[in-house]
C-alpha cells in the first residue's frame, strides 16, 4: 500500500524566510511519481511539479526548489524568500504503478501542511 | 483554453436528497478522475473513468455514489441519498491519458458539497 506522510500539519513564518515542507513516502513500486501541489485560499489545485523515481536530480523553479533524495523517501519542497502570495495548503502525492493500471494517475496525498506566511 | 470545469461549485443538500456535480475534462483530455477532500484531509481517490468506461473505482463508497462519463456531455459523479459525512469537497482531474508523455492530472477548482 502507498502512504505520503507529511508530519507538519502547520508552518507559520514571516515574509522573506526560507521555509521546507516535508513529504516522506512509501511504496513497494520501483516506478512511480511523486508529486507537489498548491491549494490557495480559494481552494483549487495548482500543480506544481512532479518528478519520476529514477531521476533524484533536485531541481529549482524561481524561489522553488525540490529536494529528492529516494535513499530516505522523502521529497521535500523548500520556498525561498517566503512571500504573503505563498500561503496555502501544499500537498504531496505519489502516483500508483504503471505496471498495475497503466496510467500512474491514481494519486495518494498527505495530509497536507498549511503554510502562513505573514508580513 | 478552458482548463477542467466543475459546477456547481457551492452546492447545498438536505439529508436524503440526491447530488449531482459535473466535470467537463480538459480539451483533448480523455481520461477523467474524481477525489474527495474531507475536512481538514487531503484529497482521497474515488474513481478513474474512460468515454462510457469504469477503469477504477477502488475508491467509491460501495453504496450512494456513482460515476459515468458518457461518450457525449460532462463526466458525473451523482450521490443518492446524501447524509451528513457527504459533505465535502469533490474535485474533478483530467489527463491525457494512461503511460502518455503529460501523465500529469490537471484539477478543476472543486465543488463543495454541504448537506444540512
Amino acid at each position: 500500500a502507498q502512504k505520503v506522510t507529511q508530519a507538519q500539519t502547520e508552518i507559520s513564518v514571516v515574509e522573506k524566510e526560507d521555509v521546507t515542507l516535508d513529504c516522506v513516502y512509501e511504496t513497494r513500486d520501483t516506478t512511480y511519481y511523486l508529486f507537489w501541489y498548491k491549494q490557495p485560499p480559494s481552494g483549487e489545485l495548482v500543480f506544481l511539479i512532479r518528478r519520476n523515481s529514477f531521476d533524484e536530480q533536485n531541481e529549482i523553479s524561481g524561489r522553488y526548489s525540490w529536494n529528492f533524495q529516494k535513499s530516505t523517501s522523502s521529497f521535500n519542497f523548500t520556498i525561498t524568500a517566503s512571500q504573503v502570495v505563498d500561503s496555502a495548503v501544499y500537498f504531496c502525492a505519489l502516483s500508483d504503478s504503471l505496471e498495475l493500471t497503466g496510467g500512474g494517475n491514481k494519486l495518494t496525498f498527505g495530509t497536507g501542511t498549511q503554510l502562513k506566511v505573514e508580513l | 483554453n478552458a482548463g477542467v470545469m466543475q459546477n456547481p461549485r457551492h452546492l447545498v443538500r438536505r439529508r436524503g436528497q440526491e447530488a449531482r456535480l459535473r466535470c467537463s475534462p480538459m480539451k483533448g483530455h480523455s481520461h477523467v478522475y474524481w477525489y474527495r477532500q474531507l475536512p481538514e484531509e487531503g484529497l482521497k481517490f474515488m474513481v478513474y473513468l474512460q468515454k462510457e468506461n469504469i477503469i477504477d473505482e477502488s475508491g467509491m463508497p460501495k453504496e450512494r455514489f456513482s460515476a459515468e462519463f458518457p461518450k457525449e456531455g460532462p463526466s458525473i459523479l451523482r450521490i443518492q441519498q446524501v447524509v451528513r459525512g457527504d459533505s465535502a469537497a469533490y474535485f474533478c482531474a483530467s489527463s491525457l491519458g494512461p503511460n502518455s508523455g503529460a501523465n500529469v492530472l490537471t484539477f478543476g477548482a472543486g465543488s463543495r458539497l454541504t448537506v444540512l
